[in-house]
């Protein structure tokens, strides 16, 4: 079973530039999240959906952040217009539905904003 | 506020020593709990998780964890640690209804050979 693939590994960009990246959950797993993981920190949630909704997104910058999920499988995170505080590891994660079920992760983006 | 802390930054412990990294929560009902492992540059890895009933639970790789509910502490454990177990290691909850899981900023731990 493939497990969740993000891509792209790693972006290195210019402050005020946008960057887009990409999410396929394992699949018919319903439940997708975003999570920012600062250097040294712990994953911090941005937000998930449950198929193609959306149910939590109130830890997005909604500014410059958005995510779209349009037929319920793959996802896309994209920042308008980059920040330094945006330098993280940007991580996917999937699910199945129901309360506290196993999270599998993506390898992550790694994200550097100059 | 809802937390969850894990009070080592970096943890360094010999090989065949034992472990047990700390993790304390702060939730006003009793939440779901997990440890997650993560390697260099890969994704988190569940290592085990809690949810009821016998406070001990076991893991992969030989860990195991402790679940208290009179001191809201959920510590990993392991007997004998391994070179490979160097990774970081990150406690995890989330409460009964809902999916959102808070992280603690995890633990870094070094084994030396």
């Amino acid at each position: 079973e493939a497990g969740v693939t993000q891509s792209p590994r790693y972006a290195v960009l210019q402050e005020g530039q946008a960057v887009s990246f990409w999410c396929d959950p394992i699949s018919g797993h319903d439940t997708l999240y975003w999570y920012q993981q600062p250097r040294d920190q712990g994953p911090q949630l941005l937000v998930y959906f449950r198929d193609e909704a959306v149910i939590d997104n109130s830890q997005l910058p909604s500014d410059r952040f958005s995510a779209v999920r349009p037929k319920g499988t793959n996802s896309t995170l994209k920042i308008q217009s980059a920040k330094q505080g945006d330098t993280a590891t940007y991580l996917c994660a999937s699910s199945l539905e129901g309360a506290a079920e196993t999270l599998y992760f993506g390898s992550g983006t790694r994200l550097t904003v100059l | 506020a809802q937390s969850v802390t894990q009070p080592d930054a970096r943890v360094t412990v010999s090989e065949g020593a034992s472990l047990q990294l700390r993790c304390k929560y702060s939730y006003s009902a009793t939440p779901y709990l997990f440890w997650y492992v993560q390697y260099p540059r890969q994704g988190l890895q569940l290592l085990l998780k809690y949810y009821s009933g016998d406070p001990v639970v076991q893991g992969v790789n030989g860990f195991e964890a402790e679940f208290s509910k009179s001191n809201s502490s959920f510590h990993l454990r392991k007997a004998s640690v391994h070179w490979s177990d160097s990774a970081v290691y990150f406690c995890a909850v989330t409460l009964t209804g809902y999916q959102n899981f808070y992280f603690g900023k995890g633990t870094s731990l070094t084994v030396i050979p």
